[in-house]
């Protein structure tokens, strides 16, 4: 099974940041990246597919890259709303979307 | 407007059954696969299962840990999903999320989970 790590668990940073956050894949996954946001009792939403694509609708401050095993996710200026839990998925092996354990960002 | 809302939950005994059901609206129900997710409390997300569309023979895949004890249907004449559970356990205790798969191609085919349900608490005690 395709194991994924996420770094780190948690930060906090403050309105305005540029936040980066990682995920790596235990193998090659080539560009078969989601990454989603969850909020507090709320259902994941599809932020960036495909490594670097950003779904229809999401702000461009959002920004996906690498390929392989090394995924970075972006926040270019953090706002209010991006308070939540990111979590990336790997769709190598679909259907089955493995997920990492997330990373929180927290206001500083 | 796509929307997917899943119904069924709630408290139920080690052992007893209990059938979630996901219905959908605003797409093509019958030409997607639909998955099953789930989220233990405090907890990170986890597949449970998956049916592909009719086109696919509406085959089934599950994850390891509901092999053999959760089933998922689908009625594309009322554009609902459903997850079956039998024989449940405390370690099922979770929110389950039903979501529509997408495939597309961008240089290569590429699969993406874009709409999700609200989710519908599942709680197995004694």
């Amino acid at each position: 099974d395709i194991q994924m790590t996420q770094s780190p668990s948690s930060l906090s940073a403050s309105v305005g940041d540029r936040v980066t956050m990682t995920c790596r894949a235990s193998q090659n996954i080539n560009r078969l990246l989601n990454w989603y946001q969850q909020k507090p009792g709320k259902a994941p939403k599809l932020l960036i597919y495909a490594a670097s694509r950003l779904q229809s609708g999401v702000s461009s401050r959002f920004s996906g890259s690498g390929s392989g095993t090394d995924f970075t996710l972006t926040i270019s200026s953090l706002q209010p709303d991006d308070f939540a839990i990111y979590y990336c998925q790997q769709t190598y092996s679909t259907p089955q979307g493995t997920f990492g354990q997330g990373t929180k960002v927290e206001i500083k | 407007e796509v929307q997917l809302v899943e119904s069924g939950g709630g408290l139920v005994r080690p052992g007893r059954s209990l059938r979630l059901t996901c219905s959908a609206s605003g797409f093509t129900f019958g030409a997607y696969g639909m998955s099953w997710f789930r989220q233990a409390p405090g907890k990170g997300l986890e597949w449970v299962g998956f049916i592909r569309s009719k086109a696919y023979y509406g085959t089934t895949e599950y994850a390891a840990s509901v092999q053999g004890r959760f089933t998922i249907s689908r009625d594309d004449s009322r554009s609902i999903a459903y997850l079956h559970m039998d024989s449940p356990n405390t370690e099922d205790t979770a929110v389950y999320y039903c979501t529509r798969l997408t495939s597309k191609y961008v240089d290569f085919d590429v699969y993406y989970f874009d709409y999700w349900g609200q989710g519908t608490p599942v709680t197995v005690s004694s």
